[in-house]
């Protein structure tokens, strides 16, 4: 079937501490994935992606893992800060037209 | 930067009444896309389009819904005989290419039916 899914709905942090967001999918034949941060009452805007010849990529203070074998995503955000307070979603493409959301986990930084 | 434009930012409608949203995708952009995002769920995937036409539909893109490019910049979302049901954000998104590359979103248009 098709999905992708969080594991949590929500995740709380000290500022200042790491912060780990997980997404499962579920059919292996995806192959590029973004995480994307909504703050309150925005657009989905890209953090960032990778595709599925890669296991990991880093960005800005944010690295993306993939785990292929368990098809399993996961954003890492070093450095917690408040800013980075939103709704973060993973989202799939399977090289068409669509790109397939998750569920959504609210992260909550703690100051 | 370059960023997607949608407008209006809110719309109140009565039951049953058409809406019209507009977007304007990021100018070199070709594939352009809406989605919806009723409140605290996920996004939703309603259509696509490339080259003047529908390229794929999810099924909530009912014969309720078209899209249209009436000219070089801007892209519409025409909801006919609105619901209650359709309350939601709906947001356009445009890419340069498809798949597997990175879809840019508007900041919404928060459709109430009333």
């Amino acid at each position: 079937g098709e999905s992708v899914g969080l594991h949590l709905p929500t995740l709380s942090v000290q500022e200042g501490d790491n912060s780990i967001i997980n997404c499962a999918y579920s059919n292996s034949a995806s192959d590029y994935f973004i995480w994307y941060k909504q703050e309150s009452g925005k657009g989905p805007q890209f953090i960032i992606d990778i595709r599925s010849n890669m296991d990991k990529r880093q960005g800005q203070r944010v690295t993306v893992l993939l785990n292929k074998t368990v098809k399993h995503l996961s954003l890492q955000i070093a450095a917690t800060q408040p800013g980075d307070s939103a709704v973060y979603f993973c989202a799939e493409n399977r090289g068409g037209f669509k790109t397939i959301f998750g569920a959504g986990t609210r992260l909550f930084v703690k100051a | 930067e370059p960023e997607v434009t949608q407008t209006p930012s809110h719309q109140v409608t009565q039951m049953g009444q058409e809406v019209i949203l507009r977007c304007v995708p990021i100018s070199n952009h070709l594939y352009f896309y809406w989605y919806r995002q009723i409140l605290g769920q996920k996004v939703e995937f309603l259509v696509s389009f490339y080259n003047n036409e529908i390229s794929e539909k999810s099924e909530i893109f009912d014969d309720q819904f078209s899209v249209e490019r009436p000219d070089g910049s801007n892209f519409t979302l025409k909801i006919r005989s609105t619901k209650l049901e359709d309350s939601a954000m709906y947001f356009c998104a445009s890419s340069t290419l498809q798949g597997g590359n990175t879809i840019y979103f508007g900041e919404g248009s928060w459709l109430t039916v009333v």
